[in-house]
């Protein structure tokens, strides 16, 4: 079973910085099948990133996906208000595995 | 338009069984797999497995068999997630997610149930 350990667990930052959050595989993740989730208190996930890198429908441009083999990075260029939430890594296909999750807070 | 809805919540004993559904539609409902996930109060998001819509063979993440069986009614595409002889610890909102995968690609959940809560006290 692959593991996903995210970093950090909680990032405070301001509306208009930059967040970066990390999350790092036990093993290669086959075809780069990485997806990150953004969850808000009371909803369901919502698919943000897939494929390590390709933006789901409808998900600004603010939002990136990078990296290969075992660590992915995701980025929020500039964060909006509406950006503040819990964010999960998963690796998907013959099997699931969610990573922690990054709690990204209104510093 | 695609969605996924879930029953309302439960309350249960100890030791009783549940039985959440998820209703799809605004697509083949054969054509996607079923996967449910669990997530404690406060916790993050847990695989407990999928079922396979064309056949209805589920499979069970680690941690998940024995109590949780996974089981469809195509005709109204609906999936069942029933779990039995509850326990506290089942506590939790569980979510169903629908999955594509092609020949040669899989995606991961684009829709999710709004989630159902299951609690389970004395």
């Amino acid at each position: 079973e692959i593991v996903l350990t995210q970093s950090p667990g909680t990032l405070s930052l301001s509306p208009g910085e930059r967040a970066t959050l990390s999350c790092r595989a036990s093993q290669s993740v086959s075809s780069s099948y990485l997806a990150w989730f953004q969850q808000k208190p009371g909803q369901a996930p919502r698919l943000l990133i897939y494929g390590a890198s390709s933006r789901a429908t409808g998900i600004p441009d603010r939002f990136s996906g990078s990296g290969s083999g075992t660590d992915f990075t995701l980025t929020i260029s500039r964060l909006e208000p509406e950006d503040f939430a819990v964010y999960y890594c998963q690796q998907y296909g013959s099997s699931w595995t969610f990573g922690q999750g990054t709690k990204v807070e209104i510093k | 338009q695609v969605q996924l809805v879930q029953s309302g919540s439960e309350l249960k004993k100890p030791g009783a069984s549940v039985k959440v559904s998820c209703k799809a539609s605004g697509y083949t409902f054969s054509s996607y797999a079923m996967n449910w996930v669990r997530q404690a109060p406060g916790q993050g998001l847990e695989w407990m497995g999928w079922i396979n819509p064309n056949t209805g063979n589920p499979t069970y993440a680690q941690g998940f068999t024995g109590r949780f069986v996974f089981s469809l009614d195509t005709s109204v595409s609906t999936a069942y997630l029933q779990i039995s002889s509850l326990k506290a610890e089942d506590t939790g909102v569980y979510y169903c997610a629908r999955e594509y995968c092609s020949s040669t690609t899989c995606y991961p959940p684009d829709y999710w149930g709004q989630g159902t809560l299951v609690t389970v006290s004395s």
